[in-house]
């Protein structure tokens, strides 16, 4: 059983639909990263968060440490909000950070 | 600011010949750095980190090997490129208290 699952594996939605990408894991970590990767295939990191809920934007991130599972929405979704987004568990201590990476959601956002 | 540039954006090797694909990251000092690569339909997975001039950890067996011979320089290699080794690399770097990683635009590597 992988560490980390990401749901669904695709979505597709109309442009204003809220989107919600959900991540789940079996493993103690120290935050989790919520990471969007465009279609060329840049990454940016979304969020890092460790607890409770965070919000930039349009975009929301929450966490349940205790359920070990952590939600991704998106409010008025629009067609640019299309890419990947990827939940990461950062893992270690002191100078020992990993992450372990689930496999993406495939979001695409239609006009 | 910090910014973390790798190249190049886009190689095609033939399978055998060698590799060597270069990262550095500018306005930070004694990064973590890390290489992770993305094979088709697969998810990230963690290559090689490095937490000082020298010091690379191996992540998973593998056709690679890593090297910093600079404090902000992460250099990946391959003495013989196999078709296995196919894939998009990145490379990143985390630092400061929140330990949030930022990534370089990363490499399509096609071995052909």
């Amino acid at each position: 059983k992988n560490e980390v699952e990401q749901s669904p594996q695709n979505l597709t939605a109309q442009e204003g639909e809220f989107i919600t990408i959900n991540c789940s894991y079996s493993v103690g970590i120290s935050a989790l990263h919520w990471l969007q990767q465009h279609p060329g295939g840049g990454i940016v990191s979304l969020f890092m968060l460790s607890s409770g809920k965070k919000k930039h934007g349009r975009l929301i991130a929450t966490i349940n440490i205790q359920e070990k599972h952590s939600s991704l929405h998106i409010t008025a979704s629009h067609p640019r909000d299309s890419a990947v987004y990827i939940c990461a568990l950062l893992r270690g201590g002191g100078s020992n950070y990993k992450l372990t990476f689930g496999k993406g959601t495939l979001l695409t956002v239609n006009p | 600011s910090q910014t973390i540039h790798q190249w190049p954006a886009t190689l095609v090797q033939p399978v055998g010949s060698p590799l060597s694909l270069e990262c550095t990251v500018e306005g930070t000092s004694n990064p973590n750095l890390y290489w992770y690569r993305q094979a088709a339909g697969r998810g990230l997975q963690l290559l090689f980190y490095s937490v000082g001039i020298g010091q690379i950890s191996s992540e998973v067996p593998q056709n690679l090997s890593a090297s910093r011979p600079q404090d902000r320089q992460f250099i990946l290699s391959s003495k013989k490129l196999l078709l296995s080794d196919s894939g998009f690399y990145l490379c990143a770097w985390n630092g400061g208290y929140q330990n949030i990683q930022y990534f370089g635009a990363g490499t399509r590597l096609s071995v052909l």
